[in-house]
């Protein structure tokens, strides 16, 4: 099956520190990639969809000057939490879509903001 | 109302159970059907894709779509601890942005 990784799995960082999370589809191209936020036991909220090449786009209320988005090749995608506050800290999870229009998740990052 | 409904569980079923999970859509327009399976602190995996009406069958797992009743299901024959997890259904209508829209994910634990 299709694999995707992120890097790092795990990241602890001091408030106003900026974060960068790496997303890589392994075995396929994907020409779109989703970034997605989950906290405790709630599922999956999209924050903003990825498109090689051209600007994210994002969803209503996702501040896109805080969460900096650039998918710079057909395999990787880069999601830069800004000036992190302790709000922020949550798990994220990207995924990425192959030709097929099936979505591949990869294993997720935790952020901790102190 | 939610697009996608999904009951949170959590479900607690015997080792060896047959495991019934469901959602219930109300965007008519979807089209396409995915059942994920999220570990702990994972990232979901896919279990299961249907496009349109119908029943899909791998391995242990069947997937039923019913696009007349906008509600559909994954069943786990012989369930097995390793089965324990957070299963979520995602649809889309296939458009060009592809979102998947999610239910809440329902915890199951298969007690051995």
């Amino acid at each position: 099956g299709a694999v995707v990784s992120q890097h790092p799995s795990r990241v602890i960082c001091k408030s106003g520190t900026s974060v960068k999370i790496e997303c890589r589809s392994l075995d396929f191209q994907a020409t779109t990639m989703f970034w997605y936020r989950q906290f405790p036991k709630q599922s999956l909220m999209l924050m903003a969809t990825s498109n090689e090449g051209s600007k994210a786009t994002y969803e209503q209320g996702v501040e896109k000057d805080k969460f900096l988005i650039n998918h710079a090749s057909l395999t990787l995608s880069t999601l830069t939490v800004t000036s992190a506050h302790p709000e922020d800290s949550s798990f994220y999870i990207c995924s990425a879509r192959d030709l097929a229009y099936t979505q591949y998740f990869g294993p997720g990052t935790r952020l901790t903001v102190l | 109302q939610k697009e996608v409904e999904q009951d949170p569980g959590p479900l607690s079923v015997p080792e060896g159970a047959i495991v019934s999970l469901n959602c219930t859509y109300s965007n008519s327009a979807f089209q396409y059907f995915m059942w994920y399976r999220q570990y702990s602190r994972k990232g979901p995996e896919l279990l299961m894709y249907t496009y349109s009406s119908g029943n899909k069958e791998d391995g242990r797992f069947t997937a039923q779509v019913d696009k007349s009743s906008k509600y559909i299901s994954l069943f786990i024959r012989d369930s097995q601890p390793s089965d324990s997890a957070t299963y979520l259904c995602a649809m889309s209508n296939g458009g060009a942005t592809n979102k998947l829209i999610f239910g809440t994910g329902t915890l199951l634990a298969v007690q051995p």
